[in-house]
């Protein structure tokens, strides 16, 4: 059973470019969530997918975005980056749909360092 | 906005000696998960607690979920250098689709 992967490692980008970020869920999930962890804080929820549709958001502004793929993984796109958008950004993933509490799997993160 | 707060922020031990972290909240979750993340890598599930005054024991962890499911409890015995890392809470919504995490405590156990 494969893990939760993400890409690239770690970013370097200038104010004001845009970047994406992917992640592979785990074999059999159908669900990635996407979180921000800025330096010496806890991860803050951005959004999830489930099945391709946004299903829920957090307190992000519209130049963060996302898609899922019929293979159920996902990106997240960051345009006109600011210096605050510098941190780890965390998928998880998780089997959803059940109503229920579902176990969230995190990757390794991506680093962005926004200059 | 449902806020999770975790205190204390840094926790710095000897080995062999107990710890406790706590995970405070104004609002109720329907249920309440403790991660541990180490450098370079995403936070790992250690515990669930769903129901009101539960307590859950993994090994040398000892994890309290508060009557009311506002707060929560992480209490290590013999601490080990390996218990080193960034200890996480975070409050499960209502539909199971979002954490909200705890700005964490950073906790390092020296040898």
């Amino acid at each position: 059973e494969t893990g939760v992967t993400q890409s690239p490692t770690h970013l370097i980008k200038t104010r004001g470019q845009q970047v994406t970020l992917r992640c592979s869920s785990q074999s059999g999930h159908n669900t990635v969530s996407w979180y921000q962890q800025a330096l010496g804080q806890g991860p803050q929820f951005i959004f999830q997918y489930y099945r391709e549709e946004e299903n829920g958001r957090g307190n992000f502004p519209p130049r963060f975005s996302g898609l899922q793929f019929p293979n159920y993984s996902s990106e997240l796109n960051v345009n006109a980056l600011e210096l605050d958008d510098s941190a780890l950004y965390l998928c998880a993933s998780s089997f959803g749909g059940t109503g229920g509490l579902e176990t969230q799997y995190f990757g390794p993160g991506t680093r962005l360092l926004v200059l | 906005t449902q806020l999770l707060e975790q205190s204390p922020q840094f926790l710095s031990i000897q080995e062999g000696e107990n710890l406790t972290v706590y995970c405070n909240s104004s609002s109720v979750f329907s249920s309440l998960q403790w991660y541990r993340q180490e450098p370079g890598e995403g936070p790992v599930l250690l515990v669930t607690v769903v129901t009101g005054g539960e307590v859950k024991k993994l090994k040398r962890l000892t994890f309290q979920f508060g009557d009311a499911r506002k707060d929560s409890s992480l209490h290590i015995t013999a601490a080990q250098p390996g218990d080193t890392g960034l200890y996480l809470c975070a409050g499960v919504g209502a539909a199971g689709n979002k954490l909200t995490f705890g700005g964490g405590t950073r906790v390092l156990v020296k040898p």
